[in-house]
């Protein structure tokens, strides 16, 4: 049984680019969130996507973006791209109906901007 | 101030020593309280989670909650060098979409010395 799966593994982008990351949830499972880890920091909740809507949203600007399509994969999107968003890109995936909602965590996307 | 607190460390212990781990927090609506080990440029993995009041044995592992004094604990015991690793603590509360939504301590940074 696979578990979350992110790629790339590593990103270098230059200020002012566009980037997009990918996320394949754990087998079953139909939602799928988005964390940014900053070097030495708990991760930040971006937003959070179920049934291809997005749910819910953290304190992240419009900037950054997502989509989910109909089996369950996720994309995060950043625009504009600035030297504060490089870190580490979680996605985590978890079952609408558990409680609690336990999220399982893929290996990340480390994203630097030069 | 922070809604999670947790001191970030580092720690650093001699093997088969007992470990405490703990977070503070400050919002009475979380509900479910659970603990991350996070390895070196690897994903969160979760260890542990708690509903109430009490405490939560697993192995090595005793998870403790208070909720009077919103303060919890990770207890890792016979500590080995294959538990150094970042220790997340996570606490999830109901927002006003009646959504869970997951928010992480710092970590704390553990090295078990041989």
């Amino acid at each position: 049984d696979a578990g979350v799966t992110q790629s790339p593994t590593h990103l270098i982008k230059t200020r002012g680019q566009q980037v997009t990351l990918r996320c394949s949830p754990k087998s079953g499972h139909d939602t799928v969130s988005w964390y940014q880890q900053a070097l030495g920091q708990g991760p930040q909740f971006i937003f959070q996507y179920y049934e291809e809507e997005e749910r819910q949203r953290g304190n992240f600007p419009d900037r950054f973006s997502g989509h989910q399509y109909p089996n369950y994969s996720s994309e995060l999107n950043v625009n504009a791209l600035l030297l504060g968003d490089s870190a580490l890109y979680l996605c985590a995936s978890s079952l609408s109906r558990d409680r609690p909602n336990i999220q399982y965590f893929g290996a990340g996307t480390r994203l630097s901007v030069l | 101030q922070k809604e999670v607190e947790q001191d970030p460390g580092p720690l650093s212990v001699p093997e088969g020593a007992i470990v405490s781990l703990n977070c503070t927090y400050s919002n009475s609506a979380f509900q479910y309280f659970m603990w991350y080990r996070q390895y070196s440029r690897k994903g969160p993995e979760l260890l542990m989670y708690t509903y109430s009041s009490g405490n939560k044995e697993d192995g090595r592992f005793t998870a403790q909650v208070d909720k009077s004094s919103k303060y919890i604990s990770l207890f890792i015991r016979d500590s080995q060098p294959s538990d150094s690793a970042t220790y997340l603590c996570a606490m999830s509360a109901l927002n006003s979409g009646g959504y869970q939504k997951v928010t992480f301590g710092t970590g704390t940074k553990l090295q078990v010395i041989p």
